[in-house]
Formats: structure tokens, sequence, C-alpha cells
């Protein structure tokens, strides 16, 4: 069973600078995706950013990317020039391409990393 | 508008009183799930559907169960809730096949549900 690590419970950053959330997976598949989600205190889940596990290039919407290291099964969220509306809870997931029969439409989720944005 | 949602969004209960969450999609979805949500825990999937009538256990069934005679709906029933239910629960849909929509799951606005 594939498992993912947010070692992070907790990160906080200045308004404008840049931080880094950590994502470790274990999984003995090769085809698979990846997502970051953002979970706001209105509890929706929004997706963040995806990454396909065949493309080597790293993902990037706007002032969030991605570092994916497939052989170290790491998947970081960076995300600069921080606003105060990024403050949330931040999710890293886990999806498998192998067909089998429904459950690979499965998110595997970490525990989540909580991130303040200070003023 | 393409959504999925979930009644009600916030729901307080008695140990073992029958309840139903509510869940529609508007997007002719093959595939829905329901997760729990858990401090400490992330998400983990309760049940899944991949049709009409078709049904399986996600990671945490125990004391759930679910049904899917329409497309668009997918209920989450908890026959005799107990305390260690309480908790955030979310309903999600995606096309199914390999195709860039399903890329990723659409989320209902979340169901907190407590216990006592």
């Amino acid at each position: 069973a594939q498992t993912v690590t947010q070692s992070q419970p907790e990160m906080s950053v200045q308004e404008a600078e840049t931080v880094t959330l950590s994502c470790t997976y274990d999984t003995s598949e090769s085809d698979y995706y990846l997502f970051w989600y953002k979970q706001p205190p209105s509890r929706q889940m929004i997706l963040v950013i995806r990454q396909e596990a065949y493309k080597q290039q790293n993902a990037t919407e706007n002032r969030f990317s991605v570092n994916f290291q497939k052989a170290a099964k790491s998947f970081s969220l960076k995300i600069s020039d921080s606003q105060l509306g990024d403050a949330a809870m931040y999710f890293c997931a886990y999806r498998s391409l192998t067909d089998s029969g429904g459950s690979n439409y499965k998110l595997t989720f970490g525990k989540g990393t909580l991130l303040t944005v200070n003023p | 508008e393409a959504q999925v949602t979930q009644n009600p969004r916030y729901l307080i209960t008695v140990t073992g009183k029958k309840l139903t969450v509510t869940c529609s999609q508007n997007m002719n979805h093959e595939y829905m799930s329901w997760y729990r949500q858990d401090p400490g825990l992330g998400l983990r999937q309760i049940y899944y559907s991949m049709n009409v009538e078709v049904t399986d256990k996600g990671d945490v069934p125990e004391g759930y169960k679910v049904s899917r005679k329409e497309k668009r709906n997918f209920p989450l029933i908890l026959e005799s809730p107990s305390p260690n239910q309480t908790s955030l629960y979310f309903c999600a849909s995606s096309p199914v096949g390999r195709h860039p929509t399903n890329e990723k799951l659409f989320f209902g606005s979340g169901t907190q549900l407590s216990v006592l």
C-alpha cells in the first residue's frame, strides 16, 4: 500500500517570503499522480497543483511550484511571494494509475501541514 | 455550475440514531467516493462507487453503508452512529478513464458531524 508522509505539522512564513512544504511518499509503482490540496478555514478542498510521475518537468501554477524527485520519492511544494490568503492546511496526495478496478481512483493523503502567514 | 453538493453542512446527533448524509453531483461522473477527515490523520477513504449499483470498501468502511441507485447520488448512511464517527466528511466525484479531466477529484464542501 502507498503511504504519504508530511513531516512538518506546522509551518510559518512572513508575507512576501517563500516557503517550502515537504512531502515524501512510498510506492512500488512507476505510473501515478501527485497532488497538493489547500484547505482554508472554509474547509473546502482546493486543488493547488498536480504532477504526473512520467513528466520530468516540475509543475508550476503561478506562485506555486513543485520539486518532484521521483527517485527520492519526494514532492515538495514551494510558495513564492506568500500572501495572507495562502494561510491554510496543505495536503499532499498520491493517486495510482495502475488499473485495479476502481481502487486506483483513491487519493492517499498525508496528515497535512498547517501554514501560517505572518503580516 | 459543475459541483458536488453535500447536505447537511453541519449535523449534531446522538449515539445510535440513524442518519444519512446526502451527496449529489451534476457532472455525470461515474466515480464517487466518501472520505473522512480527522485531525492528525488527513483524509481517509470510506467507500467508493465506480457506477450505479457498483460499490466497494475503502480503507475505513466499518460503521458505514452506501448506496448508488442513481448515477448522480451517493448517500452515506450511518445506521448506528458512535462518538468515534465524529468527523468531517467529504464526498468526491470524478469521470472514469484516462482523460485530462479525471486527473482530479471534485470535492463537496464537507459535512461536519458530531455524535454525542
